[in-house]
């Protein structure tokens, strides 16, 4: 699977917008861009996933570049709850059954009360 | 809700003592889920994928006869930490996924074992 850099650390004030950018520059065409996030002492938990298009769902945006070499994970409204680890992660779809994820070291988000 | 069922939450046992921790997908059946073990302030590092009728297959490093994987049915893997040290001392999470569509499914985790070894 190809690399994703993330920065290590982001701080963000309660009840403002969060933007958690990731760069992939060797993405393939077909590699979905995954998130996922993780709290302390819990599982992952997936938060959203795309391929050329920007996502909305209940959780998060994801906005994804033209070139798909970079991409935004936006937390609309933050709150304390959403202090977590969050990952991005290319999952390719041409490895049929092969799903595993490779995670790096993520950002560590911090939420200013 | 969960999708992923992950037992036990905290195990702490003695040296060379086995540990089983089971991981079951709640409402949809699995044929893979993924074991993976977290130290602490690290990153999930994948120990193991599990298929189900069939070996294991582990990443490289990882002792197939320390880390035993069972995955007898579609909804349940097991993973069995054989005659545990302290140094085997983690936080053991699973995943799986619905279907077989790949790159385009999340993948669900548990809520992770906490294993400490005397």
């Amino acid at each position: 699977d190809a690399k994703t850099t993330q920065p290590n650390s982001m701080e963000s004030n309660e009840e403002e917008p969060v933007h958690l950018p990731c760069n992939h520059s060797t993405i393939s065409g077909t590699d979905y861009i995954h998130w996922y996030r993780q709290l302390p002492s819990q599982g992952p938990e997936y938060v959203i996933h795309g391929l050329t298009s920007n996502v909305n769902n209940r959780m998060a945006s994801l906005a994804i570049a033209e070139d798909r070499k970079s991409s935004t994970l936006i937390l609309h409204r933050a709150t304390l709850r959403d202090a977590a680890v969050y990952y991005c992660i290319l999952r390719s779809s041409s490895n049929f059954g092969n799903e595993k994820l490779t995670f790096g070291t993520g950002t560590r988000l911090t939420i200013i009360p | 809700g969960a999708v992923v069922s992950q037992h036990p939450s905290r195990v702490i046992c003695k040296s060379g003592t086995s540990v089983k921790i089971e991981c079951r997908s709640l409402d949809f059946q699995a044929t893979t889920m993924f074991w993976y073990r977290q130290f602490p302030k690290q990153s999930l590092m994948l120990m193991a994928t599990s298929n189900e009728g069939s070996k294991a297959t582990y990443e490289q490093g990882v002792e197939k006869d320390k880390f035993l994987i069972n995955h007898a049915s579609l909804t349940l893997s097991t993973l069995t930490v054989t005659s545990a040290h302290p140094e085997d001392s983690s936080f053991y999470i699973c995943s799986a996924g619905r279907g077989t569509g790949g790159g385009n499914q999340p993948q669900h985790f548990g809520d992770g074992t906490r294993l400490s070894i005397l």
